[in-house]
């Protein structure tokens, strides 16, 4: 398996653009979590699902924000406008329920 | 919210010298505690998990043990060396979904 797989690498996007995050789980992993990284803030978990349903979105900051796994082997992250506080490096995770994999990360900068 | 400490932010050892830093986290609602280890530009690669009291876990040079009781646990790293420059990441599991509430990490730098 090629690991827990986040696109785009790099993103770099216009103030009030919209922008969509990407990952791929690992195959056979039932819980998908996208994590938030900031210097100020660590890693703040955002959201995560099982079996594709959403369980907690109580870290999502604002309405700005969403996301969707519309089948077990893709989810996706959408800003909707972005802002240039959004700037911050978005992990994706999956677990075999021993441990958790991440993905090498989006870095996102909303100028 | 879950309070996941970690001490110190950052640490400056040179190679040879063996070092510690801390994660604590409430007792209550223990699941199980993570470490891992991120280096810059890559994603964070897990180190260990450890669910019981006393627990004690080792991989090379790199040890954690666990107390939940007081909701501690100790990372050493033996005879540090520059490729273990790093953020170490503690995160708590509670409940049965694997989440993680993680700590704002130690970051390790190690120079000859």
């Amino acid at each position: 398996d090629a690991g827990v797989i986040q696109s785009p690498r790099h993103e770099v996007t216009e103030m009030g653009q919209e922008v969509t995050l990407r990952c791929k789980p690992i195959s056979g992993h039932d819980y998908l979590f996208w994590y938030r990284q900031t210097m100020m803030r660590g890693l703040e978990l955002l959201i995560y699902f099982n079996n594709n349903v959403p369980i907690d979105d109580s870290g999502m900051p604002e309405d700005r924000f969403s996301a969707k796994m519309p089948n077990a082997s893709f989810s996706t992250l959408k800003i909707q406008p972005s802002e240039p506080r959004d700037s911050a490096v978005y992990f994706c995770a999956s677990t075999n329920y021993a441990q958790a994999f991440f993905g090498q990360g989006t870095r996102l900068t909303v100028v | 919210i879950l309070n996941v400490e970690q001490s110190p932010q950052s640490l400056h050892v040179q190679e040879g010298d063996s070092t510690n830093f801390t994660c604590s986290f409430p007792s209550s609602n223990f699941y199980a505690l993570h470490w891992y280890r991120w280096e810059t530009a890559k994603s964070p690669e897990a180190l260990f998990v450890m669910t019981l009291n006393g627990d004690e876990k080792k991989k090379g040079r790199i040890s954690a043990t666990l107390n939940t009781k007081e909701g501690y646990s100790y990372l050493y790293i033996k005879g540090s060396q520059p490729e273990d420059s790093a953020t170490y990441l503690c995160a708590l599991e509670t409940g049965t979904a694997s989440k993680l509430t993680f700590g704002t990490g130690t970051r390790l730098q190690v120079t000859l």
